[in-house]
């Protein structure tokens, strides 16, 4: 119950097209931060979502958190080969004892067709 | 402000080895997280320590463990190596919790088993 599905897997589009991926949960979310992951580097953070209906904008990337706060996504307007890589949504997982673990979901790997 | 930094970058070992991997997380920073990344299971969470104490643990067994210095600087140890623990290790360093914080990934420490 403390997973998040990531769809699609694989995205494949053309340069200058829009993409978009998906976070989903079944059970109600208390935030979400989203990071992205370059072929051969590490994640990087992009943002984090708290608030239902949050929308945030960075230049042509636009992440939204659903009014139940059991979606997320993150749309990507007119891409560009520097979008290449691979967008991973993460939750807080309860642990025990106060606690929390950050849970990734699989991740969507973008390619860019020049 | 410098980044991650993690140690070694590479490293190769036979089945049935030990290994150490370093992390020192970026200065004022008191959590540090660990992760496994491979192709199959993606990103998992391995532990995270905050002021030298663990505060969570993953679901691996008890041949991962880890220990943070007062420095914060911390250490993952894996015993008795098996093939199957191939992968990208992660470290990611935080100003607090990290599921609620965001978390700034090292450049891992990729571990072949042969």
């Amino acid at each position: 119950g403390q997973q998040v599905m990531q769809i699609p897997q694989y995205q494949h589009v053309q340069e200058g097209e829009d993409f978009t991926t998906y976070c989903n949960s079944s059970t109600t979310l208390s935030n979400i931060q989203w990071y992205k992951q370059r072929p051969g580097g590490h994640p990087v953070f992009l943002i984090q979502l708290v608030k239902s209906g949050e929308v945030k904008k960075q230049k042509r990337l636009t992440f939204q958190f659903g009014e139940a706060k059991k979606n997320s996504s993150l749309h990507i307007t007119a891409t560009q080969t520097t979008d290449v890589g691979t967008y991973f949504c993460a939750r807080p997982s309860y642990s025990g004892a106060g606690s929390y673990q950050l849970t990734f979901g699989k991740g969507t790997k973008l390619s860019v067709i020049p | 402000k410098a980044g991650v930094t993690q140690t070694p970058r590479y490293l190769i070992k036979t089945r049935g080895q030990q290994v150490t991997l370093s992390c020192s997380p970026i200065s004022g920073h008191r959590s540090v997280s660990w992760y496994q990344q491979t192709p199959g299971q993606g990103l998992q969470f391995l532990f995270e320590y905050f002021s030298e104490t663990q505060r969570n643990k993953g679901n691996f067994p008890g041949r991962f463990s880890g220990r943070q210095f007062s420095n914060s600087r911390s250490e993952m140890n894996v015993s008795t190596l098996e093939l199957g623990d191939s992968a990208l290790y992660l470290c990611a360093s935080s100003l607090g919790q990290g599921a609620l914080y965001e978390q700034y990934f090292g450049p891992g420490t990729r571990l072949t088993v042969t």
